[in-house]
């Protein structure tokens, strides 16, 4: 099983869309849970961190579930500019190495 | 632009060739990476340097051989070098004991033919 595990995609989706990424991950005692947006060719930048009690940026709302291994990042009112790969991502210790999901690609069209 | 320089930013070799990576940081962080990234896969840890020491090597082969000679500058020394070694090779930084603060550098784009 993989460490850290994404939907798959693309998600193609038109602007002004509502859409939702998943991502499960296999070791229990992981501490600290991210998201990650990586343009193509370009490096990974974070766009959140992910709480337990949940937290919202914007259009942006990041939930995490301990008990199901589970954490989720809903992207609201779609514009082209969300259009990137975006990457779940887990530390398992306090200073401890990011552990990266295979991505999911999303395109958002006009 | 990222206070993590790579260079270079794209590199073509061949399979006999001696080559570096290079990555330096500005941000006064004590730890460095290197990761890579292929494509369709998870970025792949490569190796981790907290305060100039090596502490981890994530099973690398010996054709990579980082170099850390203090804690603003990494390389990444390239010797008889694979096809399947093409890749993203991104460099981060983050400050030691801290779950924030991450910063990757833009990568170098190496080919291998």
């Amino acid at each position: 099983r993989k460490e850290v595990e994404q939907d798959p995609g693309p998600f193609n989706v038109p602007e002004g869309a509502t859409v939702a990424f998943n991502c499960t991950y296999s070791n229990s005692a992981s501490q600290s849970f991210f998201w990650y947006r990586q343009d193509c060719r370009k490096e990974p930048k974070l766009l959140m961190s992910v709480y337990s009690s949940g937290n919202e940026d914007g259009r942006f709302t990041a939930q995490l579930n301990r008990a199901s291994q589970y954490i989720s990042l809903l992207i609201r009112d779609s514009k082209l500019s969300d259009s990137a790969t975006y990457l779940c991502v887990v530390i398992y210790n306090q200073g401890g190495k990011l552990i990266f999901g295979q991505g999911t690609e999303l395109s958002v069209k006009p | 632009e990222t206070g993590v320089t790579q260079t270079p930013r794209h590199l073509v070799m061949g399979m006999t060739n001696k080559k570096s990576l290079k990555c330096e940081q500005h941000l006064g962080h004590n730890a460095m990476y290197w990761y890579k990234q292929s494509a369709k896969k998870p970025l792949e840890l490569m190796f981790v340097y907290n305060f100039k020491e090596q502490t981890e090597n994530n099973s690398v082969p010996s054709r990579f051989s980082p170099e850390c000679p203090n804690s603003s500058h990494l390389f990444l020394h390239l010797h008889t070098l694979q096809p399947e070694d093409s890749a993203l090779y991104l460099c981060a930084s983050s400050q030691h004991s801290s779950n924030y603060g991450y910063t990757f550098g833009s990568g170098t784009r190496l080919t291998v033919v």
